[in-house]
């Protein structure tokens, strides 16, 4: 059974810092590994997707890698901003079964940036 | 032009009572989801949609009923509601089951269990 860990639960950090989100995934036999920000009161907007044959993915300041040997992604975020305050999921979709496109989330990181 | 959209936001009612939460996409996408995300955040799926057939379906109660008139619209009815099913219900859809596209997901309806 897949299991998403995230690491920190919690991260606070000055304006302008750079910072690292962590997922880690027990099962290696995924079918891509998903971004997603959650804002109080509002559903998951997806930030990047990688596919299992892809190390990294870019948007602005938002980079995702994977290794997925090592069953470990890390979200970058550069230049923090107080915008960027919200929870931070991670997601893995499995390779093989019947239900293959069926998400297992993280419990996410909840990430304040500090004016 | 909102994408997925969910009514109502909130629900606020007492045990044993009957509820439905309807969901609406306007992305032409084939799949739709229910999720439920408890009091410790987590967030698990709860039900899946392919063009109006049930694809998936993770052990939930059968006081869970979801209904698909057609393709945009996935509707979740719960009967006799229990207080640990307090939880915010978030809907989603995808293109299909096999293209490589993120999930779009609705703001959530905060369900309350007096």
């Amino acid at each position: 059974k897949q299991e998403v860990t995230q690491i920190p639960a919690a991260l606070s950090v000055p304006e302008g810092e750079n910072l690292v989100l962590n997922c880690s995934f027990t099962d290696s036999a995924i079918y891509n590994l998903q971004w997603f920000r959650q804002d109080p009161g509002k559903g998951l907007t997806s930030l990047l997707l990688i596919q299992s044959s892809q190390r990294e993915q870019t948007s602005g300041r938002l980079n995702a890698s994977l290794d997925k040997s090592s069953g470990r992604s890390t979200l970058y975020i550069a230049a923090s901003q107080p915008g960027d305050s919200a929870t931070y999921l991670c997601a893995v979709r499995p390779l093989f079964g019947g239900s293959n496109y069926k998400l297992t989330f993280g419990k996410g990181t909840l990430l304040t940036v500090n004016p | 032009d909102t994408a997925v959209s969910q009514t109502p936001k909130y629900l606020v009612t007492q045990m044993g009572n009957d509820k439905s939460i309807k969901c609406e996409q306007n992305l032409g996408h084939d799949t739709m989801y229910w999720y439920k995300q408890d009091s410790k955040k987590f967030l698990k799926i709860m039900f899946s949609y392919n063009n109006k057939e049930l694809i998936i379906n993770e052990t939930v109660p059968n006081r869970f009923s979801p209904k698909s008139p057609d393709k945009a619209h996935l509707n979740l009815h719960i009967n006799s509601l229990e207080l640990g099913d307090s939880a915010v219900y978030f809907c989603a859809s995808s293109q299909d089951t096999l293209t490589l596209q993120p999930q779009h997901f609705g703001d959530g309806t905060r369900l309350s269990i007096l």
